[in-house]
């Protein structure tokens, strides 16, 4: 059973730069065909997709965030990671990490991690 | 940007009661649509994929319909935890999500 588990700070200050790692256990983030995925949910409850990544470190970006977003892959610790630049309070949600097999829907998700940008 | 609009917004049925929740896409995404519930608290739980395809260990009681703009997921009787949150998504273009249907008891 394949398991995602987000990490990372709780707190980050305006202009900032966000970061996040997500850990997979269960399956090899080398596994050909699987995407690995960001993924937000504000507090008011909607889910903004982020970006994704391919093992081989191919990535794509909501064009609405490209400018702020890198996501990175370590594939010997079975790891990929968030960069989000410039934050302001409207960066503040639940992140998640989650699989999808190609660009399609997401069969696993991590359990999500709250990162509030405030001073 | 494909937009995903969701209705209702808020869903009242009883137990044992049949419900009808609607995805319209801006524009076609074929049937690469996907169905989700959420619960207080977790994680989003996939349902449906591809239209109309349940995901492993999802329920009967579950299905999904439709394919180029409308989209359709009907829970046949309802049980105590089916009521929740769900979220279509398309995975067509660059992804989306719908505002969200809130399934609450009445």
């Amino acid at each position: 059973q394949v398991q995602l588990q987000e990490s990372g700070p709780g707190l980050v200050k305006p202009s900032q730069t966000l970061s996040l790692t997500c850990t997979v256990s269960g399956g090899s983030i080398s596994s050909g065909g699987f995407y690995w995925n960001w993924i937000r949910q504000y507090p008011g409850k909607g889910l903004e997709w982020i970006g994704y990544i391919y093992y081989s470190g191919n990535t794509y970006y909501n064009p609405s965030l490209k400018s702020r977003v890198a996501i990175s892959v370590d594939t010997s610790r079975d790891q990929f990671s968030l960069k989000l630049s410039s934050v302001t309070a409207a960066d503040t949600a639940v992140y998640y990490c989650a699989r999808s097999y190609g660009s399609g829907p997401y069969h696993y998700w991590g359990q999500g991690a709250l990162v509030t940008v405030s001073t | 940007e494909i937009v995903l609009t969701q209705s209702p917004g808020t869903l009242s049925l009883s137990p044992g009661e049949r419900a009808t929740l609607s995805c319209r896409a801006s524009q076609s995404v074929s049937s690469y649509l996907a169905w989700y519930q959420q619960e207080p608290g977790q994680a989003p739980r996939l349902l449906i994929y591809g239209s109309s395809s349940r995901a492993t260990g999802i329920s009967d009681r579950f299905s999904g319909s439709g394919s180029g703009t409308d989209f359709t997921l009907t829970i046949s009787r309802l049980e105590p935890e089916d009521f929740a949150v769900y979220y279509c998504q398309q995975y067509h273009g660059a992804i989306s999500f719908g505002q969200g249907t809130r399934l609450e008891i009445k």
